[in-house]
């Protein structure tokens, strides 16, 4: 079975410039989770998607964020503008069941990583 | 807002050596996973808790979700240089729609 795949694996821009991030979840998960991870640091979730309806987004910077899932399936997550404090891990991960369950399996991708400069 | 802090943030034993590694928080969980995060990958689940006070062990780990399911503690017995990693833990919020909280990590590197 294919893992959950991200691209690009790094990404260099520069301050104010845009970017963003693909994610191809594990084929019939409904759940997807987009989380940031500053270096030493936990994972902190950005959005949660069920289908393509979003879940939570609520510690999402709506003011320079922004993501989709298409038709349920691929997500994408933009950053518009950058800034220096973006600079982190951007993990996608996925879950076979709807935030339904409380010992759901989350499967994460390998990240990309950003550095803002 | 849920906060799970772990301890220690760094350990750096020898190999053969036991550690134990704490998940602390003031809220109440579903319940309780451990992760594993080797540098440029993403954590992989080791194991998933949900009664207060049950104890699970995966080969030479050992978990335990606190009573109250407010905390949760992670042994291992002599340690390996494999066991070197990132380890997370990760609360399910107990209302709505299940969203896990990570905390804050513990970086182990075992030497050999």
């Amino acid at each position: 079975e294919a893992g959950v795949a991200q691209s690009p694996r790094y990404k260099i821009i520069e301050k104010r410039q845009s970017v963003a991030f693909w994610c191809n979840p594990i084929s019939g998960h409904a759940t997807l989770y987009w989380y940031q991870q500053i270096l030493g640091q936990g994972p902190k979730l950005l959005i949660q998607f069920q289908n393509n309806g979003v879940v939570d987004d609520s510690q999402l910077p709506k003011d320079r964020f922004s993501a989709e899932r298409l038709k349920g399936v691929d997500s994408t997550l933009k950053i518009q503008p950058a800034k220096l404090e973006d600079s982190a891990v951007y993990l996608c991960a996925s879950s076979l069941l709807a935030g339904l369950s409380s010992t759901d399996t989350q499967y994460f991708g390998p990240g990309t990583r950003l550095t803002v400069l | 807002t849920q906060l799970l802090e772990q301890s220690p943030q760094f350990l750096s034993i020898q190999e053969g050596e036991n550690l134990t590694v704490y998940c602390n928080s003031s809220s109440v969980f579903s319940s309780l996973q451990w992760y594993r995060q080797e540098p440029g990958e993403g954590p992989v689940l080791l194991v998933t808790v949900v009664t207060g006070g049950e104890v699970k062990k995966l080969k030479r780990l050992t978990f335990q979700f606190g009573d109250a399911r407010k905390d949760s503690s992670l042994h291992i017995t002599a340690a390996q240089p494999g066991d070197t990693g990132l380890y997370l833990c990760a609360g399910a919020s107990t209302s709505g729609t299940y969203k896990y909280i990570f905390g804050t990590g513990t970086r182990l590197k075992v030497l050999a």
